[in-house]
């Protein structure tokens, strides 16, 4: 069975660093994108990145460029998001997701543009003075 | 957010309600459009992808549709276990990124 397995609440004050993890089991990991989703407290749903683990390549939401760094150990099978400074409003419930293939004829390869088809439980990183 | 969904729909148990999700020609125009399900206190859940196809183990009373920059979620035969927060997304090719629509709570009276 797919899933995805992201590490505990975190509770931090303005200005430290933090790195969050997902793992990923039952799917090659390197042949998918895995992304990250905020929600912050009574909030909807933003999207924030993307990792495709088999070249590396990254995307990143205009909003989220330049404030949080996503990266991947292939050899774990794990996704990370990762801040240098925290501030206040980064506080919020971020989700790990995985990005569906595109399967035709048989056959499937990658596509960004695909759903999010299995999700991780959620970390809640609270950020306060 | 630029896909945009009502805040907040509600009907009755037994009764059809749809959630629509508008956006333009660089998303929904051109991307395909997936809807997930989110409970209270739980992590999302894909309800349909691609437009009309519904997830594995999502009931039939679920369906979703895509006309133009818009698409819409249905939902049959309402049920008191329907009530949560639900979201569109779509994949914007100018901003080369996916994005959510701002959610819509769905209130089962």
């Amino acid at each position: 069975d797919v899933q995805l397995v992201q590490s505990g609440a975190e509770v931090k004050k303005p200005g430290e660093s933090l790195k969050i993890s997902c793992k990923g089991s039952g799917y090659i990991f390197s042949n998918y994108w895995i992304g990250w989703v905020r929600q912050m407290p009574g909030k909807g749903l933003e999207w924030m990145g993307i990792f495709y683990p088999g070249d590396s390549d990254t995307r990143y939401s205009p909003s989220f460029q330049g404030q949080v760094t996503i990266s991947v150990d292939k050899s774990m099978s794990t996704a990370y998001l990762q801040w240098n400074s925290l501030k206040a409003s980064d506080t919020a419930i971020y989700y790990c997701a995985r990005i569906a293939p595109y399967c035709t004829g048989g056959t499937c390869r990658e596509r960004q543009e695909n759903e999010f088809d299995y999700w991780g439980q959620g970390t809640l990183v609270t950020v306060s003075a | 957010s630029v896909l945009t969904q009502p805040p907040s729909v509600s009907g009755a148990p037994g009764q059809r309600v749809t959630i629509s999700c508008t956006g333009s020609s660089s998303n929904i125009g051109t991307n395909d459009v997936h809807w997930y399900q989110q409970l209270p206190g739980k992590a999302p859940k894909l309800l349909i992808y691609g437009n009309n196809n519904r997830a594995s183990g999502v009931p039939d009373r679920f369906s979703g549709s895509k006309s133009g920059t818009s698409a819409s979620l249905a939902i049959t035969g309402l049920q008191a276990e329907d009530e949560a927060d639900y979201y569109c997304q779509s994949y914007d090719s100018s901003l080369r990124g996916s994005m959510f629509g701002g959610g819509t709570k769905l209130a089962v009276l």
